[in-house]
């Protein structure tokens, strides 16, 4: 699977859109961009997912490039709450898929 | 429908034990993959079941190993601890072995080997 490059850490204020990117360069046809955030102690959360669309769901929007290399996480309005680290995946649909490679992501504080 | 379900929640251990954790996947998922998360190396792969079966494996030793029951519940087993094993172990499932549906994680099993 291709891999991703994300910025270590981001800050947004509260109330804010927190906008975080991700470069998959190497990112195959066949290949979906996933993310996912994790809360400290908890496991990973799926928040959204896509192949080369833009997508939104009630979590946030997912915003791809149309060269596939690059994507946006949108969360329209940032709370406390979405302080996390984030990461972004890329994932074939084969048998042997569900070996992610998560990388180390982008922690976002989100600032009262 | 409930989540992944991991037990126990925490664990503590005392090197060259072994221990066996226990993951719930979600009604109708019938594919397992565990990872192992610590703060050195972040979330890494350890294997993936379907249908009772490894279907692909991480870069683990041979210590570490699990199964598959025909409910799809999954086991893994750790023999011998190290310290270094010392982790959070991570449960996901998605409904098959392969396709686009994501997977979902559980909360993990927060293991302390001393």
């Amino acid at each position: 699977d291709a891999k991703t490059t994300q910025p270590p850490s981001m800050d947004c204020a509260e109330g804010r859109a927190a906008n975080l990117p991700c470069n998959h360069s190497t990112i195959s046809g066949n290949e979906y961009v996933y993310w996912y955030r994790q809360i400290h102690s908890q496991g990973p959360q799926y928040i959204i997912h896509g192949l080369k669309n833009n997508e939104t769901n009630e979590m946030a929007s997912l915003i791809i490039t149309e060269d596939r290399k690059s994507s946006t996480l949108i969360l329209p309005h940032a709370t406390l709450r979405d302080t996390a680290v984030y990461y972004c995946i890329v994932r074939g649909y084969q048998t042997g898929a569900n070996n992610l490679f998560f990388g180390t992501g982008t922690r976002l504080t989100v600032i009262p | 429908k409930a989540g992944v379900t991991q037990t126990p929640r925490y664990l503590i251990k005392t090197r060259g034990q072994q221990v066996t954790l226990s993951c719930s996947p979600i009604s109708g998922h019938r594919s397992v993959s565990w990872y192992q998360q610590t703060p050195g190396q972040g979330l890494q792969f350890l294997f993936e079941y379907f249908s009772e079966t490894q279907r692909n494996k991480g870069n683990f030793p041979g210590r570490f190993s699990g199964r598959q029951f025909s409910n799809s519940r999954s086991e893994m087993n750790v023999s011998t601890l190290e310290l270094g094993d010392s982790a959070l172990y991570l449960c996901a499932s998605s409904p098959l072995g392969q396709g686009v549906a994501p997977l979902h994680f559980g909360n993990g099993t927060r293991l302390t080997v001393t």
